[in-house]
């Protein structure tokens, strides 16, 4: 079993739909859990970032974790076609080394107008 | 702008030839690292280095090395391309803290013939 596991996708959507991405994970110590956005031919940058179980949310965009099914989700809200990207699940078992972050395959989200 | 900042944005090599991926930030991060990203197979971790003048291996070093003479640059070095190094190079940095945030820069896209 792979440590993080990552739908690939791809997930096509109308404008102004609720989407749920999602990862699962083997690791149980992992207490860092992080989503990353990356455009078409760019680098990937830090989207949401949450510490242990629990949401956090930050405008149309919640990360969920729930350290005891292993599972993390993130929902976008009233997607616009600019959320268009691939959304990389990572997670750390806050070791104090970043070189420990685990990344998911990344899912490939197209919002259509 | 502050930021990562690679070198070459895209390079078509032949095989047996040696390459160099530069990488300067200018964000005082103490930790750098290399991935490469390749469809199906998500970002992989080549080579990180924690502080100026030391490094250490990711998950995939084989044919790669890397040096950290100062804290901005960290160049990345195909001794001899073969065609499996075909990817796409993202360098990045970060804090020493284990939160997980990455910054990374816009990629190098290599194709080895």
């Amino acid at each position: 079993q792979k440590e993080v596991e990552q739908d690939p996708g791809p997930l096509s959507v109308p404008e102004g739909a609720i989407v749920s991405l999602n990862c699962t994970y083997s690791n149980s110590a992992f207490q860092y859990f992080m989503w990353y956005r990356q455009y078409s031919r760019k680098g990937p940058e830090l989207l949401m970032y949450t510490y242990s179980s629990g949401n956090k949310e930050d405008g149309r965009f919640t990360a969920q974790v729930d350290k005891s099914s292993k599972y993390i989700s993130l929902f976008i809200r009233d997607s616009q076609p600019s959320d268009s990207a691939t959304y990389l699940c990572a997670m750390s078992d806050g070791g104090g080394s970043n070189y420990k972050l685990t990344f998911g395959k990344g899912t490939l989200l197209t919002v259509n107008p | 702008i502050a930021g990562i900042t690679q070198a070459p944005t895209s390079q078509i090599l032949a095989a047996g030839r040696r390459m160099t991926l530069r990488c300067t930030q200018d964000m005082r991060h103490n930790a750098m690292y290399w991935y490469r990203q390749d469809l199906g197979l998500g970002l992989r971790l080549i080579h990180y280095s924690n502080t100026a003048g030391t490094t250490g291996k990711g998950e995939v070093p084989d044919g790669y090395s890397v040096s950290r003479a100062n804290t901005d640059d960290f160049p990345l070095t195909l001794a001899s391309a073969v065609p499996s190094q075909t990817s796409v190079y993202f360098c990045a940095s970060s804090t020493l803290v284990g939160t997980g945030e990455l910054f990374f820069g816009e990629g190098s896209r290599l194709t080895v013939l």
